[in-house]
């Protein structure tokens, strides 16, 4: 079984539309995140979720809207999407807040915008 | 503030060389260390982590890591490089108080044969 699993993993799309990306973990963690890794490969965290509750929100602009359900799962919303907004977003999760937890990544969703 | 440097963007090795990808961290206090791994249009995969105790980590895939706090770095380390270990790999610290979590830029490596 995934313990990350998002979807859809490949998803094109154009200028001004709305789309959103689902993730899911079955490890029974409390803590899940949303990363952005641009096209150089840089990874940049974007939110983070501890018990469904909002613990970070780096600057990203306000069209990305994360919402948590319940604890296993983190879905992302993005409103009139840009050109920029092309990326791989990364869910992720780790057991709680604790910093020496690992991080485990879903397998990434490719969002290109046109 | 905690940051991580890793040096090559790139790196090529001959099949049977040793792996070496270097990462320095900066950090007021001794953070958490981690090495991920990448492969081609995949998510990222936890190679080993240090937190406490022994300095020598082992990891998966053959992979290893020494955390030195005189150099601030955590180098990742393999005797023998694999055609399979051609991937981008990533290293990220984590500080002992809160949850942040910084990534590397990433170092792709390359397996000739």
């Amino acid at each position: 079984d995934t313990a990350v699993s998002q979807t859809p993993k490949y998803l094109v799309t154009q200028m001004g539309n709305d789309k959103s990306i689902k993730c899911e973990q079955n490890l029974g963690h409390d803590t899940m995140y949303w990363y952005k890794q641009d096209s150089k490969k840089f990874l940049k965290i974007m939110f983070s979720y501890n018990n469904k509750e909002l613990i970070i929100n780096e600057t990203v602009p306000n069209r990305f809207s994360p919402k948590s359900p319940d604890k296993a799962h983190l879905n992302l919303h993005i409103n009139s999407l840009e050109l920029g907004d092309s990326a791989v977003y990364f869910c992720a999760s780790s057991r709680d807040w604790g910093s020496g937890n690992t991080i485990y990544f879903g397998e990434g969703s490719w969002l290109t915008v046109v | 503030a905690q940051s991580v440097t890793q040096l090559g963007s790139h790196v090529s090795v001959s099949e049977g060389a040793l792996v070496l990808l270097r990462c320095n961290y900066s950090s007021s206090v001794p953070p958490y260390l981690f090495w991920y791994v990448q492969y081609p249009n995949q998510g990222l995969q936890l190679l080993l982590k240090y937190t406490t105790g022994a300095t020598l980590v082992k990891g998966i895939n053959g992979f290893e890591a020494e955390f030195k706090k005189s150099e601030t770095s955590f180098h990742l380390t393999k005797p023998s490089a694999h055609m399979s270990d051609a991937a981008e790999y990533f290293c990220a610290v984590r500080a002992n108080t809160g949850n942040q979590f910084y990534f590397g830029t990433g170092t792709s490596l390359t397996v000739i044969p």
